[in-house]
């Protein structure tokens, strides 16, 4: 039982390059998040999907886009990378018992570099 | 809006001495409270939860948080810490009105626990 699982680990794209970060759980828990953590910001929240096919903007939603295809899988993409956009990304579930008290659980993440 | 605020961007205290890490917080509504802990290149790990009832609050690793309505604040402590609870550990809000992005949890910006041996 993996939990969340996050990849690619580590990364490195130069300006304008596009990537998709990918995100699946085996928790069958039915809302996904993805975070960004920058140092001194604490964790802010760039998309959500509460369940498959469905996803909303979340905090620092510019600059990215998602896709839930189903309930397994939440990736992240990319598609012109920008300097502001180095960070970890934090990939993370919800239990729909848990739907009303957000208890979550987090991927291990992937470090990005954009030069 | 909600909001959480950890004054402290680094705690240090010695092993065995108990530990305080600081959070307050602002939410329409009551809250939810919770605290993770993020060890070096791992994601977040949940530690405990304030929904309501009880203000002290139980949670894994023998930490406790002790929610207080009226000054807004709901402090990490441990009696008697030890060089493996050093991390970076977070708070976070939610309000328990369900509505738009107030249903998301908001967190701090972190507090950075050093236990010296």
């Amino acid at each position: 039982n993996a939990g969340v699982t996050q990849t690619p680990k580590f990364q490195v794209l130069k300006t304008g390059q596009s990537m998709t970060l990918q995100c699946a759980q085996d928790m069958n828990h039915n809302s996904m998040y993805w975070y960004r953590q920058d140092p001194g910001m604490g964790l802010r929240l760039i998309y959500y999907s509460a369940s498959e096919g469905t996803t909303d903007k979340g905090e620092v939603p510019n600059g990215y886009n998602v896709s839930r295809l189903n309930k397994r899988e939440f990736s992240l993409r990319l598609e012109s990378a920008a300097p502001s956009q180095t960070s970890v990304y934090f990939c993370a579930n919800r239990p729909l018992s848990d739907a009303s008290t957000d208890t979550q659980y987090f991927g291990p993440g992937t470090r990005l570099t954009v030069l | 809006a909600q909001s959480v605020a950890q004054p402290e961007d680094q705690v240090n205290v010695a092993e065995g001495n108990p530990l305080t890490v600081k959070c307050t917080y602002s939410v329409s509504g009551n809250p939810y409270l919770f605290w993770y802990v993020q060890y070096p290149n791992r994601g977040l790990q949940f530690l405990l939860k304030y929904i309501t009832g009880d203000n002290l609050v139980k949670g894994s690793y023998g930490f406790e948080a002790e929610f207080n309505k009226s000054q807004t604040s709901f402090h990490l402590k441990k009696p008697s810490a030890l060089v493996s609870d050093s991390a970076l550990y977070f708070c976070a809000v939610r309000s328990t009105i369900s509505s738009g992005s107030a249903r998301q949890l908001t967190f701090g910006s972190g507090t950075q626990l050093t236990v010296l041996p």
